[in-house]
């Protein structure tokens, strides 16, 4: 069995400030993890990906996360958010059986920018 | 590649009425998700197909919900008869490895 724990459900940070959106899973096996952005009336686009390569992982528009197996976390960062970072995040965990991709969706991080 | 296609893109039904959604996934790909995504639960995961075999259909609400891969092209959603209930963003998405792409979303009005 597999699940995932986003641990906000919201995030408020100023522009120019650290962005912190964390996540916890759990997995019988080892995992590759995904954060997806889902910006207001859009579809899903992935921002990064682990997949048992290097734990620090580096995604687009500056995002980052980090897999720590000893916590069971994939948090996601960004040095300094700016407007256009509002949106939804999504952490997911999957794994590929013989009955193909199961993904596990968490359940969503709104996060808001402010001037 | 285009990327995965839905279609259409907004749909508005009366209630009662049949509602079908479509998908065309990633050429290649063998894994095809459906999910709903409201403001009250959130993403969902209707059903999951991997090479065309439905794999997974515990998240399908009612009977009124149905899902065909007839080829590894096509699949389609569909509700019969639609509730206002049923109003939501259905996505599709398909993956080939470990990662999923998602088309751009159905957004279904019931009225």
């Amino acid at each position: 069995a597999q699940s995932v724990t986003q641990l906000d459900s919201h995030v408020s940070v100023s522009e120019g400030t650290p962005v912190l959106l964390r996540c916890n899973y759990s997995s019988s096996y080892s995992p590759s993890l995904f954060w997806y952005v889902q910006h207001p009336n859009k579809g899903l686009q992935l921002l990064l990906k682990y997949t048992s390569a290097a734990t620090l992982v580096k995604g687009i528009n500056g995002f980052e996360a980090e897999f720590k197996k000893s916590e069971t976390s994939f948090h996601l960062t960004k040095p300094s958010a700016h407007m256009s970072d509002a949106a939804e995040y999504f952490c997911v965990v999957s794994r590929v059986t013989g009955g193909g991709n199961k993904l596990t969706f968490g359940t969503g991080t709104q996060l808001k920018v402010e001037l | 590649d285009a990327g995965v296609i839905q279609s259409p893109r907004h749909e508005v039904t009366e209630m009662g009425q049949e509602v079908t959604l479509r998908c065309k996934p990633i050429s290649g790909h063998n894994s095809l998700f459906w999910y709903r995504q409201t403001m009250m639960r959130g993403l969902e995961l209707l059903i999951y197909f991997n090479n065309n075999v439905p794999i997974d259909d515990s998240g399908m609400p009612e009977d009124r919900f149905s899902a065909k891969m007839p080829n590894a092209s096509f699949s389609t959603l569909k509700i019969q008869p639609s509730e206002p209930r049923d109003s939501a963003v259905y996505f599709c998405a398909s993956s080939w490895d470990t990662e999923a792409f998602f088309g751009q979303g159905t957004r279904l009005t019931v009225v």
